[in-house]
């Protein structure tokens, strides 16, 4: 498994509050969207998605905003808690599948 | 239901030898993809095996590496010789048809001296 990297831009949040983390993407042909978490020593968990056609989703305590004209995402953590800390990473699909990834946000939850 | 696995988990070799990383995708997936992430960067797209054939290998770095998938089960991904700047973590991750979400595997952290 992976010991996430160091050099990443960390967000702090208090237990209780709402996060939001930003990506900007750079492909203006890319039709799907999707943002993963990832905890120290495991791969990527899927959280949620986005298709072109949307500007907004919502799933169980998290939304994702999708900016086209901006070429901006963003994802919002309603109540974080404790268990929400990890590097979150977007990625971009053109639909072949091949995502590109962002370099990642680290969230802190302080207790 | 297993998720996807790989092994081994780290490896440590010396520049030149040769390291074999498997993936063993969630079964009943035809989709499976090979990433990795390098010196803390982003994590970079491989190659997309749809069962056995290569739908896709644009993300190959150079010949030193070889990723196959016989019998469209497990993949392998050989390195051969290892370079410096190999080191990093290999991930794979699969799903069951082309457009639904990947899931990914914990990753193989390789570690080239």
């Amino acid at each position: 498994g992976e010991s996430v990297g160091l050099h990443l831009p960390t967000l702090s949040v208090q237990e209780g509050d709402n996060s939001i983390i930003n990506c900007a993407y750079s492909n203006s042909a890319s039709d799907y969207f999707i943002w993963y978490k990832q905890e120290s020593g495991k791969g990527p968990q899927f959280i949620i998605d986005i298709r072109s056609n949307m500007d907004k989703r919502q799933g169980q305590r998290v939304t994702v905003l999708l900016n086209k004209t901006v070429k901006h995402l963003s994802l919002q953590i309603a109540a974080t808690q404790p268990g929400d800390s990890a590097v979150y990473f977007c990625a971009e699909d053109t639909g072949r599948r091949a995502l590109t990834f962002g370099s990642g946000t680290r969230l802190q939850v302080q207790p | 239901e297993a998720g996807v696995t790989q092994f081994p988990s780290h490896s440590v070799i010396e520049k030149g030898q040769t390291v074999t990383l498997r993936c063993d995708p969630i079964s009943g997936h035809d989709n499976l993809y090979w990433y990795r992430r390098v010196m803390g960067k982003e994590i970079k797209f491989l190659l997309h095996f749809v069962k056995e054939s290569k739908q896709d290998e644009s993300g190959m770095p150079n010949n030193r590496f070889l990723a196959e998938r016989t019998g469209g089960t497990y993949s392998t991904l050989k390195v051969q010789p290892a370079e410096l700047e190999d080191s990093g973590v290999y991930f794979c991750a699969s799903s069951k048809r082309t457009g639904e979400k990947l899931f990914f595997g914990s990753g193989t952290q390789l570690s080239v001296l």
